[in-house]
C-alpha cells in the first residue's frame, strides 16, 4: 500500500531532551516536507526537500533540523525541544510538479 | 513572500445546500492551487486541484474556480452531505523554483442534517 509512515503517533517529552520523528514513504516521491498544525494557524511548513541531500527552510524552521540521506526517509529532529514546539506534526510527500501531497498520519508532540 | 487568506473560518449549511470557501493569494506568479479536506483526527487529503492555466475544474459534487486577475480561487461543494463536515484547507504553490506550499488557515464546514 502506498503510504507515508510517521513514528511515533504520540510523544510526550521534557524540555531540552533531543528527539527524532521519523518519516518514510514507499512511493519513490522526490519531494518531502514537514508541517506543524496549530489551532487557527493552519499548516505551516517547517522544512522541505526536493531530492536526496537537498533541503530548504520553510516558514517556521527555528528549533528544527532535517536530513535527506535516502529518498524514502526524511526525519525531523528537535535538538532541544521547548514547550512552544508542542503541536501536531505532519510529514508529506509528492511526486513533484503540479501534484498534491500525500500526508502521513501525524505525530502529536507535547513538550513539558 | 506569498500570503494566503482563507474565508470563512467556519461555515454551517443545511444538508443539500451548497458551500463555498474562498482563498486569496498575493503572488500573481503562483501557479498551482490544491484543496485538502481534513476530517476530525485524521490527516489532510487532497480532494481537488487546479493549475493556473485552467479556470474551473469539477469532480462530481466539488469544483474549484480560479480568477487569476483577482488572485482568488474558490471551492464549491454542491448538495452537501453530513460526511462533507470537515476542515478544508486551500494551498498555493509558490513559483520560486522551489517547492514551497503556503496553506490557508482552514475552514471548518458543518453540514446540518
Amino acid at each position: 500500500e502506498a503510504q507515508v509512515t510517521q513514528n511515533p503517533r504520540y510523544l510526550i517529552t521534557v524540555t531540552g531532551k533531543k528527539l527524532t520523528v521519523t518519516c518514510s514513504q514507499n512511493m519513490n516521491h522526490e519531494y518531502m516536507s514537514w508541517y506543524r498544525q496549530d489551532p487557527g494557524l493552519g499548516l505551516r511548513q517547517i522544512y522541505y526537500s526536493m531530492n536526496v541531500e537537498v533541503t530548504d527552510k520553510g516558514d517556521v524552521p527555528e528549533g528544527y533540523k532535517v536530513s535527506r540521506k535516502e529518498k524514502r526517509n526524511f526525519p525531523l529532529i528537535l535538538e532541544s525541544p521547548s514547550p512552544n514546539q508542542t503541536s501536531l506534526y505532519f510529514c508529506a510527500s509528492s511526486l513533484g510538479g503540479f501534484l498534491g501531497y500525500t500526508f502521513g498520519s501525524g505525530t502529536r508532540l507535547t513538550v513539558v | 513572500g506569498e500570503n494566503v487568506e482563507q474565508h470563512p473560518s467556519t461555515l454551517s449549511v443545511q444538508e443539500g445546500d451548497s458551500a463555498v470557501i474562498k482563498c486569496t493569494y498575493s503572488d500573481s506568479a503562483s501557479n498551482y492551487f490544491p484543496w485538502y479536506k481534513q476530517e476530525l483526527g485524521k490527516r489532510p487529503q487532497l480532494i481537488i486541484d487546479i493549475r493556473s492555466n485552467v479556470g474551473e475544474k469539477k469532480d462530481q459534487r466539488i469544483a474549484v474556480t480560479l480568477n487569476k486577475t483577482a488572485k482568488h480561487f474558490s471551492l464549491h461543494i454542491t448538495e452537501t452531505q453530513p460526511e462533507d463536515s470537515a476542515v478544508y484547507f486551500c494551498a498555493v504553490l509558490t513559483p520560486s523554483g522551489t517547492y514551497k506550499y503556503i496553506f490557508g488557515t482552514g475552514t471548518r464546514l458543518k453540514v446540518l442534517a
